[in-house]
This record gives structure tokens, C-alpha cells and sequence, in this order.
């Protein structure tokens, strides 16, 4: 069935240091891609999305491209802040209907 | 402020004692869903609807139920609680009938049942 395999955490980063959380999705057909974010004690919030292969999703400094050949969509973001600290989400949607989360990746950036 | 509301944010009931969680969004979103996230596990899809009265199983239906007799609302019901339903519940919304738009999600329910 489809699904979404995103690395354990937690991660510990420095500030200004690069992240990468890498995702790794397994789907029939053409999913659209996300990654959302869970600040300490809120909801999930869209980060990115890409719809179809080569696409690349960005926002806040944060980028992942789609890549097809290699079934992945990692994050990454070249220089973190403090206020990223929270915990990264992967997920897919095949058809519209049904939505498939990651387990989530801890980040914690300190000073 | 366009938004989802879940209520309550805690809850400690005992087995076997019917509850609900009520959720609301003021988008006039079309798509609802229910979701319950897990140490280890991730968020996995209780309920979802596509429109008022449209309501399908997701992937760990069992033990609950839902509604969706207005576009606003779609409360999610626990009719005998039990302990494995111990979990953090997330309501979330979506505009023009699909997910793939993005959710909009509420802060949460953290649910104890003892």
C-alpha cells in the first residue's frame, strides 16, 4: 500500500548548520507530495507541496523536489534558525481522498 | 482569522463513558477530517467527508464515529471509550473538496482514557 518512510530523529543542529531530513514515499501512480510542521503544542502547518515529479516546493528558506526515479522528497534548508526547532512531517496523497503521514522528525536547533 | 476549533483541548474520561469532540472551521471548506497522531506511528486518518452528509472510513475507523450534518461541523463521537483510544486528535479542513490543497488543522484533543 502507499506510505511515507521519513528518517528517525531526533535531530540536533546548530545554528545556521544545513538540514536535510530525508523522505522516501512508496505509491501507484503520480501522488502529490508535502511536507507540513508541528510547532510545540499546535496543529500540523503546510510547509511545501509539490504535485508532479521534477516539481520543486519552497517556502521560508525550506525547499524538496520531487523526484520520481528516486521515489523521494527530501527537505532541506541551508541555514537553520532557532525557530525551526519542531517536528517535520513527510506525506502523500495518491488520489485526493486519502492522505498518508510520515512518523515525523524531531529538529531541535540550538544557539 | 480563518481557522479550525477543536474542543476540548484535554480530556481524561473513563472506559466506557461516550464522548464527543467537536470540530468547526469557519472556510467554508468542503473536506473534513479526523486524525490521530501516535508516538512512533505518525498521524494516521480516523474519518474523513467530502461535503454535508458524505462521510468514509479512513485508516483506523474502528471505535468512532462521525458526522456531517453541516458544512461547518463535522464532531467526531467515541461511543465506549476505551484505553487504546489514548491519543492527541486532530481535526483538519480543506477547500475545494480535496486534501491535496493543503490541510488547515486544529491545535488538537489530548484524549486519556482511563
Amino acid at each position: 500500500g502507499d506510505s511515507v518512510t521519513q528518517m528517525e530523529g531526533p535531530v540536533t543542529l546548530s545554528e545556521e548548520a544545513f538540514l536535510t531530513i530525508n523522505c522516501t514515499y512508496t505509491a501507484t501512480g503520480y501522488p502529490s507530495l508535502f511536507w507540513y510542521v508541528q510547532y510545540p503544542g499546535e496543529g500540523l502547518q503546510l510547509l511545501l507541496k509539490a504535485t508532479k515529479a521534477d516539481d520543486k516546493g519552497s517556502n521560508k528558506g525550506f525547499e524538496a523536489t520531487y523526484r520520481k526515479e528516486t521515489t523521494s522528497f527530501h527537505l532541506e534548508k541551508g541555514s537553520v534558525q532557532v525557530s525551526d526547532s519542531a517536528v517535520y512531517f513527510c506525506a502523500l496523497s495518491p488520489t485526493g481522498n486519502q492522505f498518508y503521514f510520515g512518523t515525523g522528525t524531531s529538529l531541535t536547533v540550538i544557539p | 482569522e480563518a481557522q479550525v476549533t477543536q474542543n476540548p483541548r484535554y480530556l481524561i474520561t473513563v472506559t466506557g463513558k461516550k464522548l464527543t469532540v467537536t470540530c468547526s472551521q469557519n472556510m467554508n471548506h468542503e473536506y473534513m477530517s479526523w486524525y490521530r497522531q501516535d508516538p512512533g506511528l505518525g498521524l494516521r486518518q480516523i474519518y474523513y467527508s467530502m461535503n454535508v452528509e458524505v462521510t468514509d472510513k479512513g485508516d483506523v475507523p474502528e471505535g468512532y464515529k462521525v458526522s456531517r450534518k453541516e458544512k461547518r461541523n463535522f464532531p467526531l463521537i467515541l461511543e465506549s471509550p476505551s484505553p487504546n483510544q489514548t491519543s492527541l486528535y486532530f481535526c483538519a479542513s480543506s477547500q475545494l473538496g480535496s486534501p491535496v490543497y493543503g490541510y488547515t488543522f486544529g491545535s488538537g484533543t489530548r484524549l486519556t482514557v482511563v
